[in-house]
């Protein structure tokens, strides 16, 4: 039982460039999320999907886009990087009853990117 | 909008001493707060959570504690060790949003 797989590990891109951050969950769970963490910001919300089929956006979307390719899967992409961005990103998963968001989020162990 | 803060950056107690770490939030439609635990290279860990029909919960050495009115969470850990070395954050699951976090160091 794997929980949240995410991938890559490690990420250095060059300002403009794009990329796809991977994560899968092997949980069953219905909503999964992005966040990012930087010093002193603690854990931001990007994107989150709260069942197969939608996504919304969080506290800190731009520049950023989602898709939920299926249940295990929730993909997070950077059009084009920014310094900005440089940060670690985890994704997370819970099941949501549909009344309450009271299960505790399962995270992965995060991307760390570089943008130079 | 920080919704939910942790306005203390980090903590250093001594072993077995207790550990006390805060959380504040503004918005008083929040019903279910949750503690998180953070190692270094590793996703957050879930440690435990309290509705806001209780005012206490404890699981071991962890208890939570709320005060609505204050709008005010507290983690206790008692006795604390040094593998209780981590960030700790607290959340408020309708928000799904984090505080800063709290690095606690607990000194042998």
């Amino acid at each position: 039982n794997a929980g949240v797989t995410q991938t890559p590990k490690f990420q250095v891109l060059k300002t403009g460039q794009s990329m796809t951050l991977q994560c899968a969950q092997d949980m069953n769970h219905n909503s999964m999320y992005w966040y990012r963490q930087d010093p002193g910001m603690g854990l931001r919300l990007i994107y989150y999907s709260a069942s197969e089929g939608t996504t919304d956006k969080g506290e800190v979307p731009n520049g950023y886009n989602v898709s939920r390719l299926n249940k295990r899967e929730f993909s997070l992409r950077l059009e084009s990087a920014a310094p900005s961005q440089t940060s670690v990103y985890f994704c997370a998963s819970t099941l949501w009853t549909g009344s309450s968001y009271n299960s505790p989020l399962h995270f992965g162990n995060g991307t760390r990117l570089t943008v130079t | 909008d920080q919704q939910v803060k942790q306005n203390s950056p980090s903590l250093s107690v001594q072993e077995g001493r207790i550990s006390i770490l805060n959380c504040d939030y503004t918005n008083s439609m929040f019903d279910y707060f949750l503690w998180y635990k953070k190692y270094p290279a590793e996703g957050p860990t879930f440690l435990i959570s309290i509705s806001s029909i209780k005012d206490k919960n404890e699981d071991g050495r962890f208890t939570v504690f709320l005060n609505k009115s204050a709008k005010h969470l507290s983690l206790h850990i008692v006795p604390s060790q040094p593998g209780d070395s981590a960030v700790y954050f607290c959340a408020a699951s309708a928000s799904m949003r984090f505080g800063a976090g709290t690095r606690l160091t607990v000194k042998p």
